[in-house]
């Protein structure tokens, strides 16, 4: 089946620094999504990508949808506390077998 | 606008029990999803629904079945509860937009506590 490798699996760095997280698969996908997720909570939905090649930012957010469709990055800049969370990327394919596949989550810590 | 509901918020349950979890996506959006985490992982796709019909279904037994009402809310219900079902319980709505593109979005879940 799909799987997503999703790295790193956690992260601490100080306030303002800038954090980069990556998803690659062994499958291709129509499109990839990234989400936070607080505790307790539902993932968030950060950006969306839906061609490769695509790079598109969301604020302080900087995603990219890789060339081969296999793979795609996040970058935060100058990161603040409220950043602390849970980053997922997702992989979407459609079709006959439709399904989002989640990677195993990065767990990021923002010291002031 | 309101965003993806769930109900309930909460729910503890014993091994052997039948449960049911409702969802009501975002006004305009035809599909949902049902996913379940478990701590420490991420969300596992279970099935979507579109326009009432299965869509997409995960690797989860028989005993986990969906169905989505003419007014695109859905419900998701589990038998025989097993106390590895335990989890967070997430619907998700989405819609296609002209050119095939389509986001999900997530409502709060439904946390299960199987006694």
């Amino acid at each position: 089946g799909q799987q997503l490798n999703q790295s790193p699996q956690s992260m601490f760095i100080q306030e303002g620094e800038d954090v980069s997280m990556n998803c690659t698969s062994s499958s291709i996908f129509n499109t990839w999504l990234w989400y936070k997720q607080d505790p307790g909570e539902g993932p968030v939905l950060l950006i969306a990508l839906y061609k490769a090649g695509e790079l598109t930012s969301n604020g302080r957010l900087t995603a990219q949808f890789g060339i081969t469709r296999k793979d795609s990055f996040l970058n935060i800049s100058a990161s603040i506390p409220s950043d602390v969370g849970i980053y997922f990327c997702a992989g979407l394919s459609g079709g006959s077998n439709y399904k989002l596949t989640f990677g195993k989550g990065t767990l990021l810590t923002v010291n002031p | 606008d309101a965003g993806v509901t769930q109900s309930p918020t909460h729910l503890i349950k014993t091994r052997g029990q039948h449960v049911t979890l409702r969802c009501s996506p975002i006004s305009g959006h035809k599909s949902v999803s049902w996913y379940q985490q478990v701590l420490g992982q991420g969300p596992q796709f279970i099935f979507q629904y579109y326009e009432k019909e299965e869509r997409g279904r995960g690797n989860f037994p028989d005993r986990f079945s969906a169905r989505q009402f003419p007014n695109y809310s859905s419900e998701l219900n589990v038998n025989a509860l097993l106390l590895g079902d335990s989890a967070l319980y997430l619907c998700a709505s989405s819609f296609q937009m002209t050119g095939g593109e389509e986001t999900q979005y997530f409502g709060p879940g439904t946390r299960l506590l199987v006694l």
